[in-house]
C-alpha cells in the first residue's frame, strides 16, 4: 500500500503565481515524522522542513508555508509568488517505525514543478 | 554546515569491474544511509548504518556491499553490476536517530555498460 501519495505528477505555473503541492500520507503509528525535500535538476535532495506528528502548527518560512492536518492525513506545501528558481521535483516523505528503534523514510513519487517566466 | 560530499560525481563501469562510491560527512552525525534513485522515481533506501553498525539492509543484492570504516565515512563497493543498476546513488546522514532529519549529498551518477 502506498504510504505517501503526491497526486500531482506535474504542475506548471507562471512566475509570481502561488502554487500548492499536495501530500497525503498513511500510517498506523502515533509517532511519525513528515518531511519535504526539493530536488533541482542537479540531483541533490535539499531538506525543506520536518514536522512531527504531535505538532500540528502550520509553518511559514519566507515564501514557503506548510499546512499539516492530522484529521485528513495531509501535509501540503504552498509556494507564494513562485520564481523560476523554484522549478524542481518536490518530494513529501514519511518517517515511521520499521522495527525496533529504526525509522525508515518513505518518499512519495514526487511532483515536478515548472515555473515559467 | 550541513554538507555531505560524495565521490565520484559520475562513474561508468563495465559489468565485470569493481568500483567503490565514497561518502563523507563532518557534522558529527552517527547515522548514514545509501539510497538508489532511478530516473523520474523517488529515492529508495538501500542501507542504514547507525553508530557504524549496519542496522537496515533493504534486501539489496550482494553485488552491492556497504562499509562504514568510521563515523564520518561510508563506502559502497560495487562488483559485477548489471545495466539495470544504472542510477543516481545518494548518500545521506542524520544526527543520531533515524527519526532525525537526513541531509543528502549530491549523488553519484552511475552507468553500467
Amino acid at each position: 500500500a502506498q504510504k505517501v501519495t503526491q497526486a500531482q505528477t506535474e504542475i506548471s505555473v507562471v512566475e509570481k503565481e502561488d502554487v500548492t503541492l499536495d501530500c497525503v500520507y498513511e500510517t498506523r503509528d502515533t509517532t511519525y515524522y513528515l518531511f519535504w525535500y526539493k530536488q533541482p535538476p542537479s540531483g541533490e535532495l535539499v531538506f525543506l522542513i520536518r514536522r512531527n506528528s504531535f505538532d500540528e502548527q502550520n509553518e511559514i518560512s519566507g515564501r514557503y508555508s506548510w499546512n499539516f492536518q492530522k484529521s485528513t492525513s495531509s501535509f501540503n506545501f504552498t509556494i507564494t509568488a513562485s520564481q523560476v528558481v523554484d522549478s524542481a521535483v518536490y518530494f513529501c516523505a514519511l518517517s515511521e517505525n520499521s522495527g525496533g528503534s529504526n525509522y525508515k523514510l518513505t518518499f512519495g513519487k514526487g511532483t515536478l514543478l515548472t515555473v515559467n517566466p | 554546515d550541513t554538507e555531505v560530499t560524495q565521490t565520484p560525481k559520475h562513474l561508468v563501469m563495465g559489468m565485470t569491474n569493481k568500483k567503490s562510491l565514497k561518502c563523507e560527512q563532518h557534522m558529527g552525525h552517527r547515522a548514514m544511509y545509501w539510497y538508489k534513485q532511478k530516473a523520474k522515481k523517488p529515492p529508495e533506501l538501500m542501507f542504514v548504518y547507525s553508530y557504524e553498525k549496519l542496522s537496515i539492509n533493504e534486501s539489496v543484492p550482494s553485488r552491492f556491499s556497504p562499509e562504514c570504516p568510521n563515523s564520518s565515512l561510508l563506502n559502497l563497493h560495487l562488483h559485477a553490476l548489471q545495466p539495470e543498476d544504472s542510477a543516481l546513488y545518494l548518500c545521506a546522514s542524520s544526527q543520531q536517530r533515524t527519526t532525525d532529519t537526513q541531509y543528502f549529498g549530491p549523488g553519484t551518477r552511475l552507468t553500467v555498460l
